[in-house]
């Protein structure tokens, strides 16, 4: 099975300060097809999950543009540019190149 | 308006049975793969099986392969989850997902399953 290894497991940060959370696959997301299958999702307190970004860096629809993917490799990182209030909640990653599918430890984010 | 709805979870003794059912609407559902993912409450995620288009290929995580049946009916707009053999460990919040990781991820907001005696 891949594992996905997230980091940190919490945060703490100042509403308007960038945050960032880095996952790390233990092999290539990448699909023969070129695709990587990579996602990123936060569910929120008495919410279902949904997701940020897919297919490795592209912002979902709805999902605010301070929020943004990338990858290095099988590094992969979300970043919020400013935290807002709205984004407290636990951030999965997860992916789906190969079952099953494998979620992070996930990373809880809480307000200052 | 997209549109998953779970039903069918409960309070269930070990070694019991449940169907779940997730009723799809406000797209052409016939036309997704569809997942079932679940969750302890307070935990992480964890992957339980999937179905295509048409329900000829199906695949699932290996604590529940042989207990668990996925199956969707296109006409009725419905996925299903056949739980049988219940076992403690099952107990979780159980989400209906639309393409997941593909890019069209949607999730059903869960219904809870819980197996105790």
């Amino acid at each position: 099975d891949i594992v996905m290894t997230q980091s940190p497991l919490s945060l703490s940060v100042t509403p308007g300060e960038p945050a960032s959370i880095s996952c790390r696959s233990t092999q290539s997301l990448q699909h023969s097809n070129g695709k990587i299958f990579f996602s990123w999702y936060l569910l929120k307190p008495g919410q279902s999950p949904q997701v940020l970004i897919y297919l490795g860096s592209n912002r979902a629809s709805g999902v605010p543009d301070r929020f943004s993917g990338s990858r290095s490799g099988t590094d992969f990182t979300l970043k919020i540019s400013r935290v807002e209030a709205e984004d407290v909640g636990v951030y999965y990653c997860m992916q789906g190149l190969q079952t099953p599918y494998t979620f992070g430890q996930g990373t809880k984010l809480e307000i200052k | 308006e997209v549109q998953l709805v779970e039903s069918g979870g409960g309070l269930v003794q070990p070694g019991g049975s449940l169907r779940l059912s997730c009723a799809a609407s406000g797209y052409t559902f016939s036309t997704y793969w569809m997942h079932w993912v679940r969750q302890v409450p307070g935990r992480g995620l964890v992957w339980v099986a999937r179905i295509n288009e048409d329900g000829s290929t199906t695949t699932y995580a290996d604590s529940v392969r042989g207990r668990f049946t996925i199956s969707r009916d296109n006409a009725r707009n419905t996925l299903y989850l056949q739980m049988n053999s219940l076992r403690a460990d099952d107990t979780s919040v159980y989400y209906c997902i639309r393409d997941l990781a593909g890019g069209q991820d949607f999730w059903g907001q869960g219904t809870l399953v819980t197996v105790s005696s």
